[in-house]
């Protein structure tokens, strides 16, 4: 039931892009992405529904493919700050139970 | 308030004693759940009400954990006789019905 994130980690250069992804075997109703940063509480970054629609934030932008079970988090030119760990969260039918993977960690170096 | 509060901020517990942590949402949100994160993983789902029913507590590792929102605002979750492996940061986070999970700062336990 837990979603599958990839990769484990990434470690990039001010500027370059990244892909995260997030997987599961079940089907989803909807899927939240967070950011933590060490020591921190995570952050909410955007929320997906079933409908593979794509929402952005900034030079964050994501993605669901409903038919794949599946999303993405794209960041582009990356910043300093962009540095955490991104945990997707899924929910199944209509819960409000959200279920975390277990986090893919972003360093970006000047 | 401006946020999820939660306290202590800090808590270490000789192994058998017991813990309360007290979880102080944002005003109106009507969902409260509870997360245990380990170090270096990702948060795990424990619990959660809405308003003051309790509506999942299949992630609560066992009947020494027990949780309560008695009036559908303040929560305290509640270990019993803890043990080492209930050391972890226990994170509280409301919502408006299904939408974006506000987290407070958590409660770092250390069991002893």
């Amino acid at each position: 039931q837990q979603p599958v994130q990839s990769p484990q980690a990434v470690i990039l250069r001010e500027g370059e892009d990244a892909v995260i992804n997030c997987s599961s075997s079940k089907a989803l109703y909807s899927v939240h992405w967070y950011r933590q940063k060490h020591g921190e509480a995570p952050v909410f970054l955007m929320i997906l529904l079933k409908g593979g629609e794509q929402k952005g934030h900034e030079k964050i932008s994501a993605s669901f493919n409903e038919k794949k079970q599946q999303s993405s988090l794209y960041l582009t030119a990356s910043q300093l700050s962009y540095s955490g760990t991104y945990f997707c969260g899924t929910a199944q039918g209509g819960s409000e139970k959200l279920v975390f993977g277990k986090g893919t960690k972003l360093t970006v170096n000047p | 308030g401006a946020g999820v509060s939660q306290s202590p901020r800090y808590k270490v517990a000789k192994r058998g004693q017991d813990v309360a942590l007290r979880c102080d949402p944002i005003s109106g949100h009507v969902s409260l759940f509870w997360y245990q994160q380990a170090l270096g993983q990702g948060p795990e789902f424990l619990t959660y009400f809405q308003n003051e029913a309790q509506l999942d507590k299949s992630g609560l590792p066992s009947d020494r954990f027990f949780a309560e929102r008695p009036e559908g605002s303040v929560s305290t979750l509640k270990i019993q006789r803890t043990q080492q492996e209930d050391s972890a940061v226990y994170l509280c986070a409301s919502s408006f019905r299904g939408a974006k999970l506000f987290f407070g700062s958590g409660t770092q336990l250390s069991v002893l």
